[in-house]
């Protein structure tokens, strides 16, 4: 099986930086994902890491260490409208390929 | 945006009744999937189709069916509702399920079952 652990909430006040972690056991990692999703929307991708290191994509980046089963997503120069939740999702090739999400962690972001 | 859609986008129905949810694309994306959303446990895969007439359990499948006669459409049905199947239920497509193919969603299905 996974477990895939993210913080349920997190506060961060706009204009600044914040980090949310990821961490996860898998038998068979085969990427990680991540998702945004404001209240009563869908989940909207934002970035896939398979590789150790950082994935930048303007305001936002990822990280991985598979070394370790750990990501974060960075978001930089907060907006009030990045109040949503984040989700962290592991690709396991043990398991047919499929996404198994963590809680996601929701963020807001206060003036 | 990928051309995803689902409905019903509301229903409330009561216990013991059959209940059928349906995703439909315009992608032609071969994986389908089918999602369950729920406080304090995330999105947890019901079944998911890897093609017409190909289709798999995932997580929480007990309850659940599904149907792909069709590469547009993936039907999902409760055949008989219980208050613990109330949820958010998304239908997720993607091209495929290795590399960096992200799955899309749709806007979701919110069921309530009294």
């Amino acid at each position: 099986g996974q477990n895939i652990d993210q913080p349920t909430e997190m506060t961060a006040t706009e204009g600044a930086i914040v980090q949310i972690n990821c961490t996860y056991q898998t038998s068979g990692f085969n990427g990680l994902f991540w998702y945004q999703q404001h209240a009563g929307e869908a989940p909207t991708f934002l970035s896939y890491n398979v590789l150790d290191g950082l994935e930048e994509k303007g305001r936002f980046s990822s990280f991985l260490s598979r070394s370790k089963g750990y990501s974060y997503l960075l978001l930089k120069e907060l907006q009030m409208k990045d109040s949503a939740s984040y989700l962290c999702a592991v690709r396991d090739d043990n398991a047919g390929n499929m996404l198994t999400f963590g809680g996601g962690t929701r963020l807001m972001v206060k003036p | 945006d990928a051309g995803i859609t689902q409905s019903p986008r509301h229903k409330v129905t009561e216990t013991g009744t059959p209940v059928t949810l349906r995703c439909h694309q315009t992608e032609n994306h071969r994986y389908m999937y089918w999602y369950r959303q729920d406080p304090g446990h995330g999105l947890r895969l019901i079944h998911y189709s890897y093609g017409v007439k190909d289709t798999d359990k995932g997580e929480v499948s007990d309850g659940y069916s599904v149907s792909r006669s069709k590469t547009e459409d993936f039907l999902l049905t409760l055949e008989s509702a219980t208050s613990s199947q109330t949820s958010v239920y998304f239908c997720a497509i993607s091209e495929s399920a290795t590399g960096s193919y992200e799955q899309y969603f749709g806007p979701g299905t919110r069921l309530t079952v009294t």
